[in-house]
């Protein structure tokens, strides 16, 4: 069964510093792809970044990057240069090629920028 | 700018009620689901639909059923709402087919159930 795991609840980082957050899937689908997600304090769900698993180079949105490792089924999310912003719940999740169209997503990691 | 919208934002209703959900997106997307969010478990998906009156099971659909007679509108249905179904419910529309494209979502709807 396909799966999406997020193995850091919390996390608490300083203003300005880079931060990775993990995200591990399983399927053995060839063709897949990985999104990352923000969801603010409000609810509301923000697209960040998407990764096919086809593609050869990592997705680079603004400050965020994604650090694809096709042989370890990880897909780590990486803000740079973090802001008070970003602090907020992020969420990974994957869609299958050939299958149903459902998203899958793992439980989240919820991010506190410190001033 | 593309829009997909849930009725409610907070909706407090009794146990044993029906409760509807009701969520619309302009986008023309044939995919539609709906998501239930609990702290510590993320986001699982209850039903999901690929096209009018089309519908199929998520993860955990007991005690929820769905209607799709239009395109743009998915309709989640709380047939006698029990205090285990206060939650955050997020509908979401997408594109059929293209792993490409991302799932747009609405604003939730924050259920209590007293």
């Amino acid at each position: 069964a396909q799966k999406i795991t997020q193995t850091q609840p919390g996390m608490f980082v300083q203003e300005k510093e880079a931060v990775t957050l993990d995200c591990t899937y399983d399927t053995s689908d060839p063709s897949y792809g990985l999104f990352w997600y923000k969801q603010p304090s409000s609810g509301e769900m923000i697209f960040l970044i998407y990764q096919g698993s086809y593609d050869q180079q990592n997705a680079t949105e603004g400050r965020y990057s994604l650090n694809f490792q096709k042989a370890r089924k990880s897909a780590n999310l990486v803000i740079s240069a973090s802001q008070l912003g970003d602090s907020a719940m992020y969420f990974c999740a994957l869609t299958l090629m050939n299958r149903d169209d459902k998203i899958i997503f793992g439980k989240g990691t919820r991010l506190h920028i410190l001033p | 700018d593309v829009k997909v919208t849930q009725s409610s934002r907070y909706l407090v209703k009794r146990t044993g009620e029906k409760v509807f959900l009701e969520c619309v997106q302009d986008m023309d997307h044939e995919n539609m689901f709906w998501y239930r969010q609990d702290p510590g478990l993320g986001l699982r998906l209850i039903y999901f639909s690929y096209d009018v009156k089309m519908k199929e099971k998520g993860d955990i659909p007991e005690g929820y059923s769905v209607s799709r007679e239009k395109k743009e509108r998915f309709s989640l249905i709380l047939e006698s709402a029990s205090t285990n179904q206060t939650s955050m419910y997020l509908c979401a529309s997408s594109l059929p087919g293209d792993i490409n494209t991302e799932a747009f979502f609405g604003q939730g709807t924050r259920l209590t159930v007293v």
